[in-house]
């Protein structure tokens, strides 16, 4: 049973640039959230897909988007790359609110 | 690996000791506590989870402890083993009226040989 998948594992863009992140819920999970981990910090709440539609978001300005598509898997989207997007965006996948279970992540860097 | 986090608190123990890791959460309406354990370049792994209605609940070689009173979770890690070396962080949510998990800043935990 494949857990919690994410592409690519590591990114390096530029400034201004556009950048999006895949993750792939584990088997059975149809809930699908997104954190920003920086360097040295607890994972941030961006926002969580359910039903291809976005439940509730955290505090991160509209640059940030994303989508869910019918089987479930998630992208994340950031337009405008600042330094400061530089962190680990990790996804997690639940059923039903149940236990979030996390992917590896992938690593941005903006330069 | 990368490092997860650089200027973590530190909790460093001789293998086989027992380790106690603690965390204050912020929100007194918080319902909902999960532990997690972080390894270099990997992400949070679910270790153990408890509902504000239990003050204690036992994993395999893991106990949680919940005091709502002052708004502190502990984790208790028996035996400690050179594989439980990581970053630990503490995670809270308000079940009936939010999907977010907010987690604490974490402490790093160190298993001498």
């Amino acid at each position: 049973d494949a857990g919690v998948t994410q592409s690519p594992t590591h990114l390096i863009k530029t400034r201004g640039q556009q950048v999006t992140l895949r993750c792939s819920p584990k088997s059975g999970h149809d809930t699908v959230s997104w954190y920003q981990q920086a360097l040295g910090q607890g994972p941030q709440f961006i926002f969580q897909y359910y039903e291809e539609e976005e439940r509730q978001r955290g505090n991160f300005p509209d640059r940030f988007s994303g989508h869910q598509f019918p089987n479930y898997s998630s992208e994340l989207n950031v337009n405008a790359l600042l330094l400061g997007d530089s962190a680990l965006y990790l996804c997690a996948s639940t059923y039903s609110g149940d236990t979030q279970y996390f992917g590896p992540g992938t690593r941005l860097t903006v330069l | 690996g990368e490092s997860v986090g650089l200027h973590l608190p530190t909790l460093s123990v001789q293998e086989g000791d027992n380790s106690i890791i603690n965390c204050a959460y912020s929100n007194s309406a918080s319902d909902y506590f999960i532990w997690y354990k972080q390894e270099s370049g990997k992400g949070p792994q679910f270790i153990i989870d408890i509902r504000s209605n239990m003050d204690k609940r036992q994993g395999q070689r893991v106990t949680v402890l919940l005091n709502k009173t002052v708004k502190h979770l502990s984790l208790q890690i028996a035996a400690t083993q050179p594989g439980d070396s990581a970053v630990y962080f503490c995670a809270e949510n308000i079940e009936d009226s939010s999907y977010k998990l907010i987690f604490g800043s974490g402490t790093r935990l160190l298993v001498r040989p």
